[in-house]
């Protein structure tokens, strides 16, 4: 157990359903985080969120499209996904930015069919 | 553009052998280190990690990792490996100044074998 609670472990989803995958920390942090992890590529930072305001967007394609309510909070809303979107996607994260330790989520699986 | 290399994808050792896995980043500031691992179907975690200060770091589990400013490298080492090792190991840097996120290596797949 992290502090980071990621949901659903695992989904498949059609290229033209909406979906949204939840992350949650319990740790008081104030940075977040979305990671994509793809089989033999780097983890790739998708998204990262400041106190609740999004500070940078690594050129992520629009069908992914972030939000995050409050500090403890992030989702990642998915519509119109593409096979090659299929990959590990993780939430992390930290207290401030360029000293901290972050932490981890376990991800959800997502499979575009 | 911040990256960072690992040279190994797959490491294949027996226990008891050392291991040295290689990390490279390309960087010219004042950069944080860190070595996280994850294991079989489990979370990224923390191994260790360099802000300051001496540049030989030791972590959990037995690993360490030496900071070479001068070859832009930040290798981690164990003396000795055990079964429960098996894992994928990934080098990450970030920009000290700014507090960037973490850049990732692809990482390295280490199989111990018993």
């Amino acid at each position: 157990e992290t502090g980071v609670t990621q949901t659903p472990r695992h989904l498949v989803m059609g290229m033209t359903n909406k979906k949204s995958l939840k992350c949650e920390q319990h740790l008081g942090h104030n940075a977040m985080y979305w990671y994509k992890q793809s089989a033999k590529k780097p983890l790739e930072l998708m998204f990262v969120y400041s106190l609740e305001e999004r500070v940078e967007n690594n050129s992520v394609p629009s069908r992914f499209s972030p939000e995050c309510p409050n500090s403890s909070h992030l989702f990642l809303h998915l519509h119109t996904l593409q096979p090659e979107d299929s990959a590990l996607y993780l939430c992390a994260s930290s207290q401030g930015g360029g000293m901290a330790e972050a932490f981890f989520g376990q991800g959800t699986r997502l499979t575009v069919v | 553009a911040q990256s960072v290399s690992q040279h190994n994808h797959h490491v294949i050792l027996s226990e008891a052998a050392s291991l040295e896995l290689g990390c490279n980043y390309s960087y010219g500031g004042t950069v944080n280190l860190f070595w996280y691992v994850q294991y079989p179907g489990q979370h990224l975690q923390l191994l260790l990690k360099y802000f300051s200060g001496d540049p030989l770091v030791k972590g959990i589990k037995g690993f360490e990792a030496e900071f070479i400013k001068s070859k832009f490298s930040f290798n981690l080492r164990k003396p000795s490996v055990q079964w429960s090792d098996t894992a994928e190991y990934f080098c990450a840097v970030n920009e000290r100044q700014a507090g960037t996120a973490l850049i990732f290596g692809k990482g390295t797949t280490l199989s111990v074998s018993s």
